[in-house]
């Protein structure tokens, strides 16, 4: 149990374009969701965190109007990157949890590599 | 500032034992976790510490004590396939109500098994 799905796995996009990325938690309700991105060789960063129905928490330095994050039920949140930029280019993961379920237990999608050209 | 320091990389042999070290400083403790990521994959849970001591599940235990913020992870008769990145993670901040949590990862120490 508790498996969560990104989708799309890899995507290319040019630069000044916006490009989604889904995450799905497949048996479970993810009452909160948290987005990450790695750089190569670097930490996971956490970017923002959403509960569903409310508006996404950010992390400092996280722009919220360039990243935008949808909580819209219990089984999805989007992350859409607006207007990338090469800089962009990363490996962004979710991750989500129910917090009923569990005390600490959060469980993360296989990543999304962004390129960004 | 929030500071967590692991060893960046580590070699061993089949069947042998390894033991990854990790260093925290955060402005907050919640429990520190250990994860294993393979490369261009997302990290899987291997263990969660709250309270001092050594949880052991398998060929993984992991350690945490809290006074001298310091945890490692043991590794037991290695295999080639535990060959990947392994994260410390601080749950810097919890909030019981909202299920919001901060976890703070280290760059993660790169652990290569030769056979």
């Amino acid at each position: 149990g508790a498996v969560v799905s990104q989708h799309p796995s890899r995507v290319i996009c040019k630069s000044g374009t916006s490009v989604k990325i889904e995450c799905r938690s497949l048996d479970f309700q993810a009452t909160t969701m948290f987005w990450y991105r790695q750089f190569p060789k670097q930490s996971l960063m956490l970017m923002a965190t959403s509960n569903e129905g409310s508006k996404a928490t950010y992390e400092q330095g996280v722009e919220k109007d360039k990243f935008l994050i949808n909580h819209a039920s219990l089984t999805l949140s989007t992350l859409t990157v607006t207007s990338a930029h090469p800089e962009d280019s990363s490996f962004y993961i979710c991750s989500a949890r129910d917090v009923r379920r569990s005390s600490y237990e959060q469980y993360f999608g296989p990543g999304t590599r962004l390129t960004v050209t | 500032g929030q500071n967590i320091d692991q060893p960046t990389e580590m070699t061993a042999t089949e069947g042998a034992i390894v033991q990854i070290n990790c260093t925290y400083q955060t402005s907050g403790f919640n429990g520190l976790f250990w994860y294993q990521q393979h490369a261009g994959e997302a990290p899987t849970f291997l263990s969660y510490n709250v309270l001092d001591g050594l949880e052991e599940k398998g060929r993984f235990s992991s350690f945490l004590s809290r006074s001298k913020g310091y945890s490692y992870l043991l590794l037991k008769e290695l295999q080639m396939k535990d060959s990947a990145s392994y994260l410390c993670a601080v749950r810097d901040y919890v909030s019981r109500d909202t299920g919001f949590q901060k976890l703070v990862f280290g760059t993660g120490t790169r652990l290569l098994v030769s056979p």
